[in-house]
């Protein structure tokens, strides 16, 4: 049990479909991740959220959008995606962001939604 | 922009062994550097994390050292066991994000 749950574990959609990824979080955490690991690339950050309020958008394309209703919940919908986008997709939490630029605390992930574009 | 760079890309060691995993960033002004491993098909487990006023921290068999003068941090692993053959990534904190490495793909051999 890592305490962050992601789903679905896997996704196969075609260019044109809409879908949505979920992350949960039990861990009482504030501050919410979304990464995305390509094979042989680093993981990407791509998105952060703390409190509910998106902190940080690392220049992801628009056919990304994330939302995050309350602290335990991070959802990333997906349109019209390409071939490229396919990947292992990573949520994370942690308990907050303090003063932007400083945590001290360590960042927890879930086991990813691999995501393959047809 | 940060820069974080593992080697070796992958290490194979017999049972038994110590061996220490590398890691480099760019940046110096860090406010921390946290380790995590990686088992196929999972997500990330966290390891270690060192504060940037810190030089080292422990857990069990691992130790991890962070001088951020220098740009490195290291992971050492003693008496490697199977059970941790994964891959290893390193994450150097700073301007409110995590900077990933590639990763060092460990092989324990029983």
């Amino acid at each position: 049990e890592t305490g962050v749950t992601q789903t679905p574990r896997h996704l196969v959609m075609g260019m044109t479909n809409k879908k949505s990824l979920k992350c949960e979080q039990h861990l009482g955490h504030n501050a919410m991740y979304w990464y995305k690991q390509s094979a042989k690339k680093p993981l990407e950050l791509m998105f952060v959220y703390n409190f509910k309020e998106q902190t940080e958008n690392n220049s992801v394309p628009s056919r990304f959008s994330p939302e995050c209703p309350n602290s335990s919940h991070l959802f990333l919908h997906l349109h019209t995606l390409q071939p490229e986008d396919s990947a292992l997709y990573l949520c994370a939490s942690s308990q907050d962001l303090p003063p932007r630029g400083y945590s001290n605390q360590p960042q927890h992930f879930g086991d990813g939604t691999r995501l393959s574009i047809l | 922009k940060q820069e974080v760079t593992q080697i070796p890309a992958a290490l194979s060691v017999p049972e038994g062994e110590n061996l220490v995993l590398n890691c480099s960033f760019t940046d110096s002004a860090i406010y921390n550097l946290q380790w995590f491993r990686q088992d196929p098909g999972k997500g990330l487990t966290s390891l270690l994390l060192i504060q940037s006023s810190q030089r080292e921290q422990t857990s069990g068999r691992l130790n991890a050292s962070l001088d951020k003068s220098s740009g490195r941090s290291t992971l050492y692993i003693a008496a490697s066991q199977p059970g941790d053959s994964a891959t290893y990534l390193c994450a150097a904190y700073n301007a409110g994000k995590s900077t990933f490495g590639d990763g060092t793909t460990l092989t324990v051999k029983p």
